[in-house]
This record gives structure tokens, sequence and C-alpha cells, in this order.
């Protein structure tokens, strides 16, 4: 099983609609979640960082269930320029206590 | 601020010729990566550094050798340069449980 684990889609959806990622890790001693945008041919960069009571940040939500072992990205009201790669990025999902990402799921949003 | 800072941005190498990508974070972080991204894919790790004199093997790290002499420079060196060496590569950091920031990529391309 791989440590951090999404589905790579592609998630096609209208404007304006609401879509939802998962992203499952396998080490239970995990620390810290975020997610992760990135646009084709850039650099990864933060979205968000998920705590443990969830947050939400616009029209993005991050909620962490630890008892399952999964995060998730909610996003609302979806536009065109939500469409990239989102990246799961666990701290600590390996001995290393360092970070590891996963595969990434792809959106693209339609007009 | 700077942040993470690689350099060259783009490279065209020969076969068997050899280069240094070079990567200068200023946070004062001690986890380093190196990772490198083939066209719809995921990133892969192939190296690693949790502090200064100390770095060990991800995924991929064949081909490819690196250092850290000081907690700021995390260079990556290709010794024998090969067609399946043609990456984006990125260089990321962070500190603890923090997020990741990563530089701007180094696009190689092997012929």
């Amino acid at each position: 099983r791989k440590e951090v684990e999404q589905d790579p889609g592609p998630f096609n959806v209208p404007e304006g609609a609401t879509v939802a990622f998962n992203c499952t890790y396998s080490n239970s001693a995990s620390q810290s979640f975020f997610w992760y945008r990135q646009d084709c041919r850039k650099e990864p960069k933060l979205l968000m960082s998920v705590y443990s009571s969830g947050n939400e940040d616009g029209r993005f939500t991050a909620q962490l269930n630890r008892a399952s072992q999964y995060i998730s990205l909610l996003i609302r009201d979806s536009k065109l320029s939500d469409s990239a790669t989102y990246l799961c990025v666990v701290n600590g999902a390996n001995a290393g206590n360092m970070l590891t990402f996963g595969g990434g799921t792809r959106l693209m949003v339609k007009p | 601020n700077a942040g993470v800072t690689q350099t060259p941005k783009f490279r065209i190498l020969k076969i068997g010729q050899s280069m240094t990508l070079q990567c200068a974070q200023d946070m004062n972080h001690n986890y380093m990566y190196w990772y490198r991204q083939d066209p719809g894919m995921g990133l892969k790790l192939i190296y690693y550094s949790v502090g200064a004199g100390i770095t060990d093997k991800g995924e991929v790290p064949n081909g490819y050798n690196v250092s850290r002499s000081t907690t700021e420079d995390f260079p990556l060196r290709l010794e024998l340069a090969a067609p399946s060496q043609t990456s984006v590569y990125f260089c990321a950091s962070n500190q603890g449980n923090t997020e990741a920031f990563f530089g701007q990529g180094t696009r190689l391309t092997v012929v």
C-alpha cells in the first residue's frame, strides 16, 4: 500500500459544481497535513493546511479524519481557474518524519 | 523574500555530460528535498536531507548524487546524463511539521 494515496482523476465538472477529493495515508502517527495546488509545468503551491478541527478558506474546505486516516478537500462553486492538479501532502507518513506527496488528483472545470 | 531558489531554469545536455542543479533556501530549514516530475506524472523523490551533513536516498536515486555541506544549499549532481533523466526537477524545503516551499523548477532535456 502506498503511504499517501489519491484518485488520479481526472474529475471533469461544470462551472459552479461542488467537487470533493479524498486522500488516504497509511501511518497513523502522521503529524501534519496539507493540500497543494499544481498548475501545468509549475511548482506546487500550498493551498491550505488541514487541521484536526477542519478548516475553511473561502470556497475551499479541508477535513481530517484520523480514525479512518484520510483527509478531504471540498471545492464549492467551481471556477474555470480551479482547473489544476491537487496534491495531498502528509508529514510523518513514513519513518523519516518528512513530507510525503500523493500522486495528485487532476481537476478540470468546464464552462 | 527569496525562499527556495533553483538554477538554472532550463538546460539541454548531451548524453554522457554532467551537470549540477543548484538549490538554495534562506529560511534556515532543516529538511530539503529533490523531486523529479515527468510529463503527466506525480512527483518522485530523488534524495532528501534532514540537516547539514546528512543525506538519504528517496524513491529514484539512481544516476544522481547530492551533498549538504551547509543548511542553505542542496545541490543535485548528474554524472552521466541519460535521456531517461529528461524531466522537470523541483527542490523543496521545510522545517519540522511545517509546509514545504518549492523552487520554480529546472527543466532538463537530455539529447
